[in-house]
């Protein structure tokens, strides 16, 4: 099945190590999404590809990166992380085709503990 | 801005009956698509339905249907026989037509199942 896949689901990292989180889709999708989802909230846009198109939200912290070597895969970097970046962190995808191209698709998602 | 207001936190059913989730927004747009995500505890969210703004009728799914109210902004889920695996956080999300990156969550409804 086509799918949007997260490694690892969990990852421990301190206060300051660099850290990198993992999405691949079989879906074939252009766009590339990435969230924090904090305890109980709703889901924050970090940043989104479009095809090679990278798209910055304004209050992304500059401690998080991106990086799509292809169309399958994207990498969410946080380069020195604090206690506050503690989070669920969801990759999601959505292009034409499926879903009539304005629908994401949810990755199980990868829940980041910061020591 | 679009916004996107779920006033209830927290909503409980019985088994076998029926609930309504609401859900408001405001947007200035006459073209967008309105979505309702669930997501289980410690699982992935995934699309519970969609609806189109310029479409008139309002979307169903087996036992999830929706009551989109375009002038009054007002878009509400309806659960029918309502099941265990129905307890979950549910979102409600906006996005325009145009923008790829134009989701926008409201802040969620704990929708918990009594046997």
């Amino acid at each position: 099945d086509a799918m949007v896949i997260q490694n690892p689901r969990y990852q421990v990292t301190q206060f300051g190590k660099p850290v990198t989180l993992s999405c691949s889709q079989t879906l074939n999708h252009n766009v590339m999404y990435w969230y924090q989802q904090k305890s109980s909230q709703a889901p924050k846009l970090l940043f989104h590809y479009y095809d090679k198109d990278f798209n910055n939200e304004a209050d992304t912290p500059d401690n998080f990166q991106s990086r799509r070597p292809n169309t399958s895969f994207c990498f969410l970097d946080i380069r020195s992380p604090g206690l506050g970046d503690a989070a669920m962190y969801l990759c999601a995808t959505s292009g034409p085709g499926t879903g009539g191209g304005e629908t994401q698709y949810f990755g199980p998602g990868t829940r980041l503990l910061v020591l | 801005a679009q916004t996107v207001t779920q006033s209830q936190p927290e909503m409980s059913v019985q088994e076998a009956e029926t609930v309504t989730l609401s859900c408001t927004y405001d947007t200035s747009e006459s073209d967008y698509y309105l979505f309702w995500y669930k997501q289980p505890p410690s699982r992935q969210m995934i699309l519970v339905i969609r609806q189109e703004a310029y479409k008139q009728q309002n979307a169903t799914e087996n036992r999830f249907s929706v009551n989109f109210q375009k002038a009054a902004k007002s878009f509400s889920l309806k659960i029918s026989d309502s099941q265990l695996g129905d307890a979950a956080m549910y979102f409600c999300a906006y996005r325009t037509r145009i923008m790829n990156n134009d989701m926008r969550f409201g802040a969620g409804t704990r929708l918990t199942v009594k046997p």
